[in-house]
């Protein structure tokens, strides 16, 4: 089936406002992740989802950060009071199962924020 | 904690040139190793994977062999094309469920 898709692809907001990101995993597959990915800083992981577990929270680098998972599927990340440091680009990736060192994680095209 | 070194970058290289992009993880335990390429405006999508020892993981003509004994997993590839224009990131998954990403290393490649 189709990949993992995100959105919105793009996003420009201003300091102190909130952002809601998108993400709508492979069908079928059971773990959802989402990372960071800051220019020069490669990729830092930020939150796990797996089936109806609680989360792994984690990485996650402040309380104005927080993500659901609604029915398994679909996951929504939400930035709230942006600041500057937040521009990034958030990737979401998907699995078909979890706890397995050998499992591939398939990502997302990305949503690049950007925080005036 | 675990953790995934490799090359700075950018590389620049021309067509048909001897590819290398070192790479070397700190980990506890047997981690399976990857490489995740980055085209352009794409995302991240996976090269090639090793998930023991002495495994040799391959892919559109690159490749990178599981060392323990110098905790590396370098990767190469014999010619290289102007289509291999990207970003590479070296990752490593030690079973708890999240990847460890290098910072990764920008590849460019003259016509």
């Amino acid at each position: 089936g189709a990949g993992v898709s995100q959105s919105p692809s793009n996003k420009v907001t201003e300091k102190g406002k909130d952002v809601e990101l998108r993400c709508d995993p492979i069908s079928g597959h059971t773990a959802l992740y989402w990372y960071r990915q800051s220019l020069g800083q490669g990729l830092e992981f930020l939150i796990y989802f797996q089936g109806n577990s609680a989360p792994d929270k984690s990485g996650l680098p402040s309380d104005r950060f927080s993500a659901e998972r609604t029915g398994g599927s679909v996951s929504t990340l939400t930035i709230q009071r942006t600041q500057q440091e937040d521009s990034a680009v958030y990737l979401c990736a998907s699995s078909p199962r979890s706890g397995g060192r050998t499992d591939t994680q398939y990502f997302g095209p990305g949503t690049r924020l950007t925080v005036l | 904690g675990d953790s995934v070194t490799q090359m700075e970058g950018p590389v620049t290289l021309s067509e048909e040139a001897f590819l290398t992009i070192n790479c070397t993880y700190t980990a506890t335990g047997y981690p399976s190793l990857f490489w995740y390429v980055q085209y352009p405006g794409e995302g991240l999508q996976l090269l090639l994977k090793a998930t023991k020892a002495d495994d040799k993981g391959s892919n559109k003509g690159f490749e990178a062999t599981y060392r323990k004994e110098t905790t590396s997993f370098h990767l190469e590839k014999g010619s290289v094309q102007v289509s291999d224009s990207a970003v590479y990131f070296c990752a490593l998954n030690n079973g708890d469920d999240k990847i460890i990403f290098g910072k990764g290393t920008r590849l460019h490649i003259l016509p």
